[in-house]
């Protein structure tokens, strides 16, 4: 099992919806990354929070909103998403931003469909 | 910006056989070097990583991988694959510094009994 809990496992959503995936650590971590993978392709990294501040935001649209309340959590959420986005998200901790040899704990996804 | 080369898409073995799964990175500095694997329907799970000291570096389940500087390479091996190997394998980058992954194309791997 991974330490690192995402949900809901599983999200169909409609175009107009708006919903939020959720993440969750208790290691201690203070870097917490969000990932976009398609069938049969690598995760690309979508943000990254560093000590609770947004650090990194790959060019995301705007329709995917993170949100990071305290050490623990990590949250991103969804407002007109398109059927392209119909993806596996997931999210990511590791100790720090900045300690690149540790590596990344990942958690099981969310697999969103959009209808 | 870094990037990673896994050279085989998909890989068919029987049980028994040896595997040697390839990596190549792009880079000019200095970097820190994993393999993911995922197993059907599961999380991403790290299996090794190198960040300094011995090029061999031996990760779980069997598998190790060898950091060769010279050819920008860090290819996975395993001597005797079993059926439960069958995942992808996700060959992973970032540099000195920086704990942001780039990662390769994966390959999947199909063990048959």
């Amino acid at each position: 099992d991974t330490e690192v809990t995402q949900t809901p496992k599983h999200l169909v959503m409609g175009m107009t919806n708006k919903k939020s995936l959720k993440c969750e650590q208790h290691m201690g971590h203070r870097a917490m990354y969000w990932y976009k993978q398609k069938a049969k392709k690598p995760p690309e990294l979508m943000f990254v929070y560093s000590y609770e501040k947004l650090s990194i935001n790959e060019s995301v649209p705007s329709r995917f909103s993170p949100e990071c309340p305290n050490s623990s959590l990590l949250n991103l959420h969804l407002h007109a998403l398109q059927p392209e986005d119909s993806a596996l998200y997931l999210c990511a901790s590791s100790l720090r931003a900045t300690y690149s040899n540790q590596p990344q704990h990942f958690g099981d996804g969310t697999r969103l469909s959009i209808l | 910006a870094q990037s990673v080369s896994q050279h085989n898409h998909h890989v068919i073995l029987s049980e028994a056989a040896s595997l040697e799964l390839g990596c190549n990175y792009s880079y000019g500095g200095t970097v820190n070097l994993f393999w993911y694997v995922q197993y059907p329907g599961q999380h991403l799970q790290l299996l090794l990583k190198y960040f300094s000291g011995d090029p061999l570096v031996k990760g779980i389940k069997g598998f190790e991988a060898e950091f060769i500087k010279s050819k920008f390479s860090f290819n996975l091996r395993k001597p005797s694959v079993q059926w439960s190997d069958t995942a992808e394998y996700f060959c992973a980058v970032n540099a000195k510094g920086y704990s942001t992954l780039t990662f390769g194309k994966g390959t999947m791997l199909l063990v048959s009994p």
